[in-house]
């Protein structure tokens, strides 16, 4: 089975940048695309980055996405933190089944 | 504009079966696969399968397959999600999502239900 492992936590002063990593467990993560989703308490998820690297209309450039094969992971990166960055992300694919997996989700703590 | 409005908050006994439901508006209801995500409390996102509301077919995750069924009303541009012999275990908030094909990320979210499975 596919599966997705990324930190359980990361923590971060204001203004500055925070990497969230997302490692597949088998195959090539490059395989597939990587979205990752923000969720804050009592809401529903939403998209920051979509196919790797994209960005929605509306999500600052200060969140950029990629992809290190080598390492067969995923990242998200937010710079120039702000307290309203702070939220559970998940990282986000399909396996070879075209069967939906998420990874187990990161707070992000911005003090 | 895109909205996914899903049914109100559900509460079952084990061994029960609820049903979901999730109201596109804003966009061509077929044109569109139809995702279902379900969050535990205090845990991440799991996601359950998706259906094809254009031509009803369906892919159900592994853990779900046997107990889930997803069906679509295009007369009303209604998803439905429903799970059978529950478990306290299935206690959580279920969420619709939207995305333009079947391997496409989740463009757009329902607000979630929760189904509480409880004796």
């Amino acid at each position: 089975n596919f599966m997705l492992t990324q930190p359980h936590s990361v923590s971060e002063s204001p203004g500055k940048t925070v990497t969230i990593s997302c490692t597949g467990s088998s195959g090539s993560i490059a395989s597939n695309y990587v979205q990752w989703y923000q969720q804050r308490p009592g809401s529903a998820p939403t998209t920051v980055i979509y196919e790797d690297n994209q960005r929605p209309s509306g999500v600052p450039d200060r969140f950029s996405g990629s992809i290190d094969s080598s390492s067969n992971s995923a990242s998200l990166t937010i710079s120039g933190l702000k307290t309203e960055d702070e939220a559970d992300y998940y990282c986000q694919s399909y396996d070879s089944s075209n069967q939906g997996v998420f990874g187990g989700g990161t707070k992000l703590t911005v003090l | 504009q895109v909205q996914l409005v899903q049914s109100g908050a559900e509460v079952k006994k084990p061994g029960a079966s609820v049903k979901v439901s999730c109201k596109a508006s804003g966009y061509t209801f077929t044109g569109y696969y139809m995702h279902w995500v379900r969050q535990a409390p205090g845990q991440g996102l799991e996601w359950m399968g998706r259906i094809n509301p254009n031509s009803g077919g369906t892919n159900y995750a592994q853990k779900f397959q046997g107990r889930v069924t997803m069906t679509r009303d295009t007369s009303i541009s209604t998803a439905y999600m429903e799970l059978s012999r529950l478990r306290s275990d299935d206690t959580a908030v279920y969420y619709c999502a939207r995305s333009y094909s079947s391997s496409s990320y989740f463009q757009h979210w329902g607000q979630g239900t929760l189904v509480t499975v409880s004796s």
